[in-house]
């Protein structure tokens, strides 16, 4: 069964250091989103992605962050100077087209900024 | 713009008992919903979802959820709780943003917890 995947699972980082998440979604799909989670809290929505391009973003994908899909297949989620309250757990989804399709979640790469 | 409910962060229940976790949205399009598990460490998996076909759908391991336009709600149930059911339940709508995306906005989880 096809699935969306991250790498790596688990990153540990310095504050003020740049951070690439990398996800694989699943290959027929055209929508792409990243959602975090804050341990403990709910899953927050952070950035769509479609046809190339940024569709929508959340007030909390501020200029620190940003997003790519350098070759098709991958789509990036990177931060580019990392604070402590970046710690999170980070969620790549993919859906396909169409108004009743859901979200397929990868994994997770869990954050940590020391 | 969309948002999702739900009622109880945290609800505990005993083996064998019913399971009822709320969630109230609102769209200002017709919805489609959702419900995902989270087992722990684990990512996102789909429960099931309301398609517009049937008010009442079944999903997976047991649960089925009901949608009532005139209440805004699709809470989860379960007739009989078992032991690994134990995890946290997210309710979530997705609507279609006008920006060639499909949002999908999250509840706050409800963490079910199943009593020996």
């Amino acid at each position: 069964e096809p699935e969306v995947t991250q790498t790596p699972s688990h990153q540990v980082t310095q504050m003020g250091q740049e951070v690439i998440l990398r996800c694989v979604p699943i290959s027929n799909h055209l929508y792409f989103y990243w959602y975090r989670q804050i341990l403990g809290q709910k899953v927050e929505f952070l950035v769509s992605f479609y046809n190339n391009e940024i569709s929508e973003k959340s007030e909390i994908f501020d200029d620190q962050f940003s997003v790519e899909r350098p070759d098709g297949s991958n789509f990036t989620l990177k931060i580019r100077s990392t604070k402590l309250e970046d710690s999170a757990m980070y969620f790549c989804a993919s859906m396909k087209p169409g108004q009743n399709t859901e979200a397929f979640f990868g994994q997770g790469t869990r954050l940590t900024v020391v | 713009a969309q948002s999702v409910t739900q009622l109880g962060s945290h609800v505990s229940v005993s083996e064998g008992a019913l399971v009822l976790l709320r969630c109230n949205y609102s769209s200002s399009v017709p919805p489609y919903l959702f419900w995902y598990v989270q087992y722990p460490n684990q990512g996102l998996q789909l429960l099931l979802k309301y398609t517009s076909a049937a008010t009442l759908v079944k999903g997976i391991n047991g649960f089925e959820a009901e949608f009532k336009k005139s209440e805004t709600s699709f809470h989860l149930t379960k007739p009989s709780a078992h032991m690994s059911d134990a995890a946290e339940y997210f309710c979530a709508v997705s609507a279609y943003s006008g920006a060639g995306s499909y949002q999908l906005t999250f509840g706050k989880g409800t963490k079910l917890s199943v009593i020996p």
